[in-house]
């Protein structure tokens, strides 16, 4: 089936430092989400995007949907320790259509 | 409150003894679906669902089935459980365009 390449695979970083992850498609989609799962959680919606070229902020976390409609990244500025966490991209071509997911970045934060 | 409930939590099981994982959702979602999530590999989807008595195959469908008689529940069926269906399960939900809310999991664990 269709794959999304989600990178970087981990991070280990110093409290206060930013992030970015990214991820790519070989197929266009129409929705990018990004998800954060906690430890023994499901995981949990963090930003949604809708359309080419936005870019949408909740909080320190800033997402953009790639002008291509095949990549999307997002970054965290001034991690802090509740960071950590596994972080998802997921892609999806229209409502209905199955949720395509990159394999996740492991978020881990040094204070 | 608003969620996603799947039970058990955790299960250890025998190959090939029948087993069910229940999901129910309170926020009248007519999409369901289920994933595994396998280390590396991030979220695949095993089946999903969009409306009642409306049921399709996802990625990984294979020693899986599951049913959606009313509209809360959805229902995930090992018939005969083999290890390599030892796993971290998720079932999900969504109302029209609106992103999936994730269940807090079901670990599988198939000797």
């Amino acid at each position: 089936g269709q794959q999304l390449n989600q990178s970087p695979q981990s991070m280990f970083i110093q409290e206060g430092e930013d992030v970015s992850m990214n991820c790519t498609s070989s197929s266009i989609f129409n929705t990018w989400l990004w998800y954060k799962q906690d430890p023994g959680e499901g995981p949990v919606l963090l930003i949604a995007l809708y359309k080419a070229g936005e870019l949408t902020s909740n909080g320190r976390l800033t997402a953009q949907f790639g002008i291509t409609r095949k990549d999307s990244f997002l970054n965290i500025s001034a991690s802090i320790p509740s960071d950590v966490g596994i972080y998802f991209c997921a892609g999806q071509l229209y409502y209905g259509n199955k949720l395509v997911f990159g394999a996740g970045t492991i978020l881990r934060v040094k204070s | 409150e608003a969620q996603v409930t799947q039970n058990p939590r955790y299960l250890i099981t025998v190959t090939g003894k029948k087993l069910t994982v229940t999901c129910s959702q309170n926020m009248n979602h007519e999409y369901m679906s289920w994933y595994r999530q396998d280390p590396g590999l991030g979220l695949r989807q095993i089946y999903y669902s969009m409306n009642v008595e409306v049921t399709d195959k996802g990625d990984v469908p294979e020693g899986y089935k599951v049913s959606r008689k009313e509209k809360r529940n959805f229902p995930l069926i090992l018939e005969s459980p083999s290890p390599n269906q030892t796993s971290l399960y998720f079932c999900a939900s969504s109302l029209g365009l609106s992103p999936l809310h994730f269940g807090n999991g079901t670990r599988l664990t198939v000797t």
